[in-house]
């Protein structure tokens, strides 16, 4: 599975657009760009997945780039339970490669 | 939406003991799976699944057992608890459909004492 590179940490204003940039250099063409979130003390809550184009869902936008060498997760109007750790994960479709690999993550803090 | 129910949110055994988590998901999903969620470690897989009645270790598969006698549940055994054991344990399920991502429990926070 390609290796992702995220921010440590953001902070984003209550009410505003919350972007979340992920690298993914190594990207194959198969693999497919997932976005996830985790409050302390649960386990991670699926976002949005994409692999070429950008999706959009009830929660958040998906944008990658024409390369696919990286991609961002649009909150448009983040709240205060925004506030949590994201993970920006890349994974195979075939037998063998559904690993996930969780990296460090974005720490988000939506502040009031 | 698909909803992966973990038994227990915390437990706490003692060192020696045997431990079952349980893991049920609704969705009649294939593929399910075991990973344990350590501070600095990130997530770490113990051991999927693929079908009823199969298994695959993972990275990290020594001194846990799983079982899967019904398409919707998975179970994780340990078979002798040890300290450090003491983790977050968390279960996904993932569907055949191309892309499909995988859906997480709620975790179980496992103290080994």
């Amino acid at each position: 599975d390609a290796k992702t590179t995220q921010p440590p940490s953001m902070d984003c204003a209550e009410g505003r657009a919350a972007n979340l940039p992920c690298n993914h250099s190594t990207i194959s063409g198969n693999e497919y760009v997932y976005w996830y979130r985790q409050i302390h003390s649960q386990g991670p809550q699926y976002i949005i997945h994409g692999l070429k184009n950008n999706e959009t869902n009830e929660m958040a936008s998906l944008i990658i780039t024409e390369d696919r060498k990286s991609s961002t997760l649009i909150l448009p109007h983040a709240t205060l339970r925004d506030t949590a750790v994201y993970y920006c994960i890349v994974r195979g479709t075939t037998s063998g490669t559904y690993k996930y690999i969780f990296g460090t993550g974005t720490r988000l803090k939506v502040l009031a | 939406d698909v909803k992966v129910t973990q038994s227990s949110r915390y437990l706490v055994k003692r060192t020696g003991e045997k431990v079952f988590l349980e893991c049920v998901q609704d969705m009649d999903h294939e593929n399910m799976f075991w990973y344990r969620q350590d501070p600095g470690l990130g997530l770490r897989l113990i051991y999927f699944s693929y079908d009823v009645k199969m298994k695959e270790k993972g990275d990290i598969p020594e001194g846990y057992s799983v079982s899967r006698e019904k398409k919707e549940r998975f179970s994780l055994i340990l078979e002798s608890a040890s300290t450090n054991q003491t983790s977050m344990y968390l279960c996904a399920s993932l569907g055949a459909a191309l892309g499909s991502p995988q859906h997480f429990g709620d975790g179980t926070r496992l103290s080994i004492l």
